[in-house]
């Protein structure tokens, strides 16, 4: 089964408007942590968020927020007030317990904001 | 303040031959990370450091792949023997031990084996 699913290769957003990226996830570990990663066309991943299991509050980061519902296992992002730059590959990421360090990723959602 | 940098940015090389990469980590961060990143999907993990240690290797990291960080600072990836299936783009990564353990990328190399 896929650790991490993104349904949406694709999404278009109107300048200015919020757009949510869903991510589910799956793991049997009580302690896990869901990020989120932006890669622009240039290539390099930028770290947006971060949202541990024990979190109870969702977290937010500026114009990001991540709506963590922990019984559907679901982590989307939810990007406000959308701006041009805000075009690129989303990746929604997870890291398990166990003392695990490596990041599982998903496939991506490309997002597109139109003037 | 400099980030996570990687040498070269691009390889192409023939089919046969041996490449390394090479990736500095942000000064303070004691883990190091390899992942592989193909066209389309995103990155697959294949190893990582705490300081000099290796303590973690996907299946994904064959025999011909080696990866070193002999003074806990600067990694090397290495492949030999390179196959056309090698061709991807190669993500280094780097963290603090403490806190929520974000990884910090680097700009990648991109690999091209003809």
């Amino acid at each position: 089964a896929q650790k991490i699913t993104q349904t949406q290769p694709g999404m278009f957003v109107q300048e200015k408007e919020a757009v949510t990226l869903d991510c589910t996830y799956d793991t049997s570990d009580q302690s896990y942590g869901l990020f989120w990663y932006k890669q622009p066309s240039s290539g390099e991943m930028i770290f947006l968020i971060y949202q541990g299991s024990y979190d109870e509050q969702n977290a937010t980061e500026g114009r990001y927020s991540l709506n963590f519902q922990k019984a559907r296992k679901s982590a989307n992002l939810v990007i406000s007030a959308s701006q041009l730059g805000d075009s690129a590959m989303y990746f929604c990421a997870m890291r398990e317990g166990g003392g695990r360090r490596a990041l599982t990723f998903g496939s991506g959602t490309r997002l597109q904001v139109q003037p | 303040d400099t980030g996570v940098s990687q040498d070269p940015r691009h390889k192409i090389t023939k089919r046969g031959q041996n490449v390394t990469f090479r990736c500095d980590p942000i000064s303070e961060h004691n883990r190091l990370y390899w992942y592989r990143q193909t066209l389309g999907q995103g990155p697959e993990f294949l190893t990582y450091f705490q300081n000099e240690a290796q303590l973690e290797k996907s299946r994904l990291l064959s025999d011909r792949f080696s990866a070193e960080r002999p003074k806990g600072s600067f990694s090397t990836l290495e492949i030999q023997r390179t196959e056309q299936g090698d061709s991807a783009m190669y993500l280094c990564a780097s963290s603090l031990v403490s806190g929520t353990g974000e990884q910090f990328f680097g700009p990648g190399t991109r690999l091209t084996v003809l």
